[in-house]
């Protein structure tokens, strides 16, 4: 497609449950970005993909975090045993190439930990 | 390391008035400049960009030019609208790097009529 489609919007758990976020990037786009959006806007770079390899992971908290970027799927992010401090926007993002393309990105994923 | 500072808001305009939101950062090299802009509720969406020193970036009446000399990429429009009322984000890419966004903490713009 010609955005960045991310499911679901909004997303409830309670803490200590599994949280699994999805985007599909725009169609031909061969990076994938994970960002989180806390209080006071702050964006925290989380993982990237080149197609179905990680690019970049320094972002991740690798004890509860995990992504995919699968053939013909949507890439995922997953968190497992959430904790109140993982509330938060997740923002994926896609672009085209290498070279300090513009990113695209989706509306976002609210993710709510009660 | 990379970083990217941008003057605290919220800035509050009226309508068809001047608009400067600074924006400095920190980078080694020839990082690449954008900026973004989130509207309530949704994703960013990219507003201007400019990937060299001196180049300019411009978009529905908003401009930014990348200054190495001061480090710099402050956006300007010269006549805002109520329409323009978002949060602005001022971001780099670093030379040579994973591509990750750096971004500023965001200014919050509103425009009253």
């Amino acid at each position: 497609g010609e955005e960045v489609a991310q499911t679901p919007k909004h997303l409830v758990r309670g803490e200590g449950q599994k949280a699994k976020l999805y985007c599909a990037p725009i169609k031909g786009h061969s990076y994938v970005f994970w960002y989180q959006q806390v209080l006071k806007n702050e964006f925290k770079f989380l993982i990237s993909f080149q197609n179905e390899n990680v690019f970049d992971e320094t972002g991740m908290p690798k004890e509860r975090f995990s992504a995919k970027c699968l053939p013909n799927s949507p890439c995922s992010l997953e968190i497992q045993a959430t904790k109140l401090e993982d509330s938060a926007v997740y923002f994926c993002a896609s672009s085209q190439y290498r070279g300090n393309q513009p990113q695209h990105f989706g509306d976002g994923t609210r993710l709510s930990i009660l | 390391g990379n970083s990217v500072t941008q003057m605290e808001g919220p800035v509050t305009l009226s309508e068809e008035a001047f608009l400067t939101i600074n924006c400095t950062y920190t980078a080694t090299g020839y990082p690449s400049l954008f900026w973004y802009v989130q509207y309530p509720g949704e994703g960013l969406q990219l507003l201007l960009k400019a990937t060299k020193a001196d180049d300019k970036g411009s978009n529905k009446g908003f401009e930014a030019t990348y200054r190495k000399e001061t480090t710099s990429f402050h956006l300007e429009k010269g006549s805002v609208q109520v329409s323009d009322s978002a949060v602005y984000f001022c971001a780099l890419i670093p030379q040579g790097g994973s591509e990750k966004l750096v971004f500023g903490k965001g200014t919050k713009l509103t425009v009253n009529p």
